[in-house]
């Protein structure tokens, strides 16, 4: 059974401050990895998606790596804002599973200090 | 195209009350998730719906859940005789083809008193 973990559960920052998230995973045929963000009682946005081929992708300030031998993904955020303050949840596309559900982490609550 | 709809947003029922919850895909994506979220965790699987066809539930679909999804477009879930342990975030996703990842709804926040 994939288990995806996430590191550290909470963070806090001061305002301007680079930051690392991670996310592992015990089984390593991914088909993809997805980081999204979730504000407080909404949906999920996606952040960055990486195919299990891909090293990393980019999107602005955030830059997601992904080591598929090792199981384990970053999220890079550069340069951090008080509205990057949310929870950020990393998801592996299980290859094993026909309809490449997503195996979600508990998320990284993410808080930025002004 | 303006994304996942999911409707309603928030839903407040009594024990033992049947609800229904929608969610309206993007219009061409063939792929459609349900997923359950409770407080301070990550979502689970619930089903998938490839077109019409329900192919897979998650063991934590009791016999009281049922999804639709007719003609392969918007899609329901049903929770029969619902219980307090039912309280939770009800995510609907879309994809178009497994290389282009999943696109969540806003989901729909049901509390069962």
């Amino acid at each position: 059974k994939q288990e995806v973990t996430q590191i550290p559960a909470a963070l806090s920052v001061p305002e301007g401050e680079n930051l690392v998230l991670n996310c592992s995973f015990t089984d390593s045929a991914i088909y993809n990895l997805q980081w999204f963000r979730q504000d407080p009682g909404k949906g999920l946005t996606s952040l960055l998606l990486i195919q299990s081929s891909q090293r990393e992708q980019t999107s602005g300030r955030l830059n997601a790596s992904l080591d598929k031998s090792s199981g384990r993904s970053t999220l890079y955020i550069a340069a951090s804002q008080p509205g990057d303050s949310a929870t950020y949840l990393c998801a592996v596309a299980y290859s094993g599973a026909g309809s490449y559900q997503l195996t979600f982490g508990k998320g990284t609550k993410l808080s930025v200090i002004p | 195209d303006t994304g996942v709809s999911q409707d309603p947003r928030h839903k407040i029922t009594k024990r033992g009350q049947n609800v229904t919850f929608r969610c309206d895909p993007i219009s061409e994506h063939n792929r459609l998730y349900w997923y359950r979220q409770t407080l301070g965790q990550g979502p689970e699987f619930l089903t998938y719906f490839q077109n019409e066809a329900q192919l897979e539930k998650s063991r934590l679909l009791s016999d009281r859940f049922s999804a639709e999804r007719p003609k392969g477009s918007f899609s329901t879930l049903e929770i029969q005789r619902t219980e307090q342990g039912d309280s939770a975030m009800y995510l609907c996703a879309s994809s178009f083809d497994r290389v282009y990842g999943y696109t969540f709804g806003s989901g729909t926040r049901l509390t069962v008193v």
